[in-house]
């Protein structure tokens, strides 16, 4: 089972600051079948990028996914107010799918 | 638009089992891709339960394999979830989902429900 650990923990940042978040896989990720979910508190998780870097439909060009193998980048290029939420990876491989633990964006 | 509506009982009694239904709207499960079940616990972070194709092919979260079974009813268009021996560590929102492209596991989500495990 690939295990998925997220970096940091939390990220405290000012709108209109660039966001890092990564994603770093145990082993290697099969076909790059890695996404990205924002989720904000009472709401189910939303489908950002999908394949490690496409956008999903209707997202954003500021967000963007990078990456391969093992190692695995989402970019925020210029922070909304409304981007503020918690990040979770996820990866597909061997039936089986796994999240990070998540990084939460807060308002620095 | 694909839609996604969960439900079931919100409170199960512990050693019983949990079930939970999701409700298609806007998409034939019999067309493809795969439906998964997501839970949540109170302040935690995300973790996939298993997923289903309308075939009946099945994978579950080891971790779990053991106390869930998944089935799926394309007349109804609908699909279940049920986790047996449920403790408190079960109680969690439980989510329903579409497979997305490239196998992201959610690529569209019900709104989630809480089920609580209590006595």
């Amino acid at each position: 089972e690939i295990v998925l650990t997220q970096s940091p923990g939390t990220l405290p940042l000012s709108p209109g600051e660039r966001a890092t978040l990564s994603c770093r896989a145990s082993q290697s990720v099969t076909n790059n079948y890695l996404a990205w979910y924002q989720q904000k508190p009472g709401q189910a998780p939303r489908l950002l990028i999908y394949g490690a870097s496409s956008r999903a439909t209707g997202i954003p060009d500021r967000f963007s996914g990078s990456g391969s193998g093992t190692d695995f980048t989402l970019t925020i290029s210029r922070l909304e107010p409304e981007d503020f939420a918690v990040y979770y990876c996820e990866q597909y491989g061997s039936s089986l799918w796994t999240f990070g633990q998540g990084t939460k964006v807060e308002i620095k | 638009q694909v839609h996604l509506q969960e439900s079931g009982p919100g409170l199960v009694k512990p050693s019983e089992t949990l079930s939970l239904t999701c409700t298609v709207s806007g998409y034939s499960i019999s067309s493809g891709y795969y439906w998964g079940w997501i839970r949540q616990s109170p302040g935690k972070g995300l973790e996939w339960i298993a997923s289903i194709r309308h075939s009946g092919d099945t994978y579950y979260n080891p971790s779990l394999k053991s106390r869930v079974t998944m089935s799926v009813d394309t007349s109804k268009n609908q699909f279940s979830l049920k986790v047996n021996s449920v403790t408190a560590a079960d109680t969690a929102v439980y989510y329903c989902a579409r497979e997305g492209q490239a196998a992201a596991v959610g690529g569209y989500w019900g709104q989630g429900m809480l089920v609580t495990v209590s006595s």
